[in-house]
């Protein structure tokens, strides 16, 4: 149980373009969805805090214009990345609260910008 | 503010050993769940194992135990009979039981387990 999945795991785009990746929840609601960035060897950082029905809480230093999340229903959160440039370049994480406290995270999305 | 500290960038051990990755952590609260993930190279988080601060016994999850010392804020993790698929970073991780809390992560520990 408990499974995040993450689609696509891999888009390469050019600049200018907007990327949409999706995080779902497979066999639990997920009331608070979650997303991450992470550079290499480094730890996790938080961008965003996405409930379901409700605008998404950003962290400070997030552009919410360029980064757009929608969490339109329990098991379903999208992180849309709005004319993309090469230093957007990175690998993102979505993860969804299950039980209360513990999170489980999705297999990540590569994302290289040309 | 809650900060988790893993003092250890990067560790190897022979296969079959048993390791110990530190993490200690700061916090004015005294309710609050502490965990341990995992990252190998396929880059998938996966939850290790979870203790919640009110409980004194000490969470074991087959190979993986963890030291859960509150009074000193530490949370160490125990690997015993490593094994080569344990390769992966570890992240500990604090999450505070207020409902804005958001979980907080160490900068980790890359584990190699050797041949």
């Amino acid at each position: 149980g408990a499974v995040v999945s993450q689609h696509p795991s891999r888009v390469i785009c050019k600049s200018g373009t907007s990327v949409k990746i999706e995080c779902r929840s497979l066999d639990f609601q997920a009331t608070t969805m979650f997303w991450y960035r992470q550079f290499p060897k480094q730890s996790l950082m938080l961008m965003a805090t996405s409930n379901e029905g409700s605008k998404a809480t950003y962290e400070q230093g997030v552009e919410k214009d360029k980064f757009l999340i929608n969490h339109a229903s329990l098991t379903l959160s999208t992180l849309t990345v709005t004319s993309a440039h090469p230093e957007d370049s990175s690998f993102y994480i979505c993860s969804a609260r299950y039980g209360g406290e513990t999170q489980y995270f999705g297999p990540g999305t590569r994302l290289l910008v040309l | 503010a809650q900060t988790v500290t893993q003092s250890q960038p990067e560790m190897s051990v022979q296969e079959a050993e048993t390791v110990t990755l530190s993490c200690t952590y700061d916090t004015s609260e005294n309710n609050y769940y502490l965990f341990w993930y995992k990252q190998p190279p396929s880059r998938q988080m996966i939850l290790v194992i979870r203790q919640e601060a009110y409980k004194q016994q000490n969470a074991t999850e087959n190979r993986f135990s963890v030291n859960f010392q509150k009074a000193a804020k530490s949370f160490s993790l125990k690997i015993s009979d490593s094994q080569l698929g344990d390769t992966a970073m570890y992240f500990c991780a604090f999450l505070g039981l207020n409902r804005d809390d958001k979980i907080i992560f160490g900068k980790g520990t890359r584990l190699h387990i050797l041949p």
